[in-house]
C-alpha cells in the first residue's frame, strides 16, 4: 500500500517570505510518480508538477522549486517570495505506474498575509 | 491543453434524492476515469476507477450500490449518488487520463459540491 505524509497542517507567512512544504512517501514499487497540486478556495485542483521515480533532478519553475530525494523518500516543495495569491491548500500525491490511482497526502494549508 | 468538464458544479437537494454527476473529457479519449471524494478540510480519497465498457472498480469501504458509475463512452463517465443522505454531502471530483498518450498525468474536473438537506 502506498502512503503520503504531509506533516504540516497549516503554515502562515508574511508576503515575500519563503515557504517549504514537506512531503514524505512510502511505496513498494520501483516505478512511481509524485505530484504536487494546489487547491485554491474555489476548490479546483491545479496541477503543479509531476516527477517520476527515475528522475531525481530538482526542478525550478518561476517562484516554485521542488527537491526530490529518494534516499529519504521525500519530495519537498518551496515557494520563494510568497504572494497572497499563493494562499491555498497544497497536496502532495503519489501514483504507481501500474494503475495511476492517486494517493493524496492530508494537505497543507498555506496562508500568505499581506 | 486537455480539459475535463464536470457537471453540475453545485447541487442542493433533499434527502432521498438520487443525484447524477457527469465527467467529460472534452478533447481526448479516456478509457479510464477516476472519482474522488473530499469532505470539508480533508484530503481527496479515491472512490472508484471507472472503466469504459466494463464495471467500475471500487475502493474498499465504498458502496457500489450507493455510488453507481457508468462509463458508456470514451469521453463520459457518470457517478450517481442513489438515495442521497446528509452524510453524502461532499465535494466530488473526477479525473481522466488520455488513453492515446502513455505516461500522462490525470486531468481533473472542477468538482461538484453536493449538499443534501
Amino acid at each position: 500500500a502506498q502512503k503520503v505524509t504531509q506533516a504540516q497542517t497549516e503554515i502562515s507567512v508574511v508576503e515575500k517570505e519563503d515557504v517549504t512544504l514537506d512531503c514524505v512517501y512510502e511505496t513498494r514499487d520501483t516505478t512511481y510518480y509524485l505530484f504536487w497540486y494546489k487547491q485554491p478556495p474555489s476548490g479546483e485542483l491545479v496541477f503543479l508538477i509531476r516527477r517520476n521515480s527515475f528522475d531525481e533532478q530538482n526542478e525550478i519553475s518561476g517562484r516554485y522549486s521542488w527537491n526530490f530525494q529518494k534516499s529519504t523518500s521525500s519530495f519537498n516543495f518551496t515557494i520563494t517570495a510568497s504572494q497572497v495569491v499563493d494562499s491555498a491548500v497544497y497536496f502532495c500525491a503519489l501514483s504507481e505506474a501500474a494503475d495511476y490511482k492517486l494517493s493524496f497526502g492530508a494537505g497543507t494549508t498555506v496562508t500568505v498575509r499581506a | 491543453g486537455a480539459v475535463v468538464s464536470q457537471h453540475p458544479s453545485w447541487v442542493i437537494c433533499k434527502s432521498g434524492t438520487s443525484v447524477k454527476i457527469e465527467c467529460r473529457s472534452l478533447d481526448f479519449q479516456a478509457t479510464t476515469m477516476f472519482w474522488y471524494r473530499q469532505f470539508p478540510k480533508q484530503s481527496l480519497m479515491l472512490m472508484a476507477t471507472s472503466n469504459e465498457g466494463s464495471k467500475a472498480t471500487y475502493e474498499q469501504g465504498v458502496e457500489k450500490d450507493k455510488f453507481l458509475i457508468n462509463h458508456a463512452s470514451l469521453t463520459l463517465s457518470t457517478l450517481t449518488v442513489t438515495s442521497a443522505h446528509p452524510e453524502d454531502s461532499s465535494f466530488y471530483i473526477c479525473s481522466a487520463r488520455d488513453s492515446n498518450i502513455g505516461n500522462q498525468p490525470q486531468h481533473f474536473g472542477d468538482g461538484t459540491r453536493l449538499s443534501i438537506l
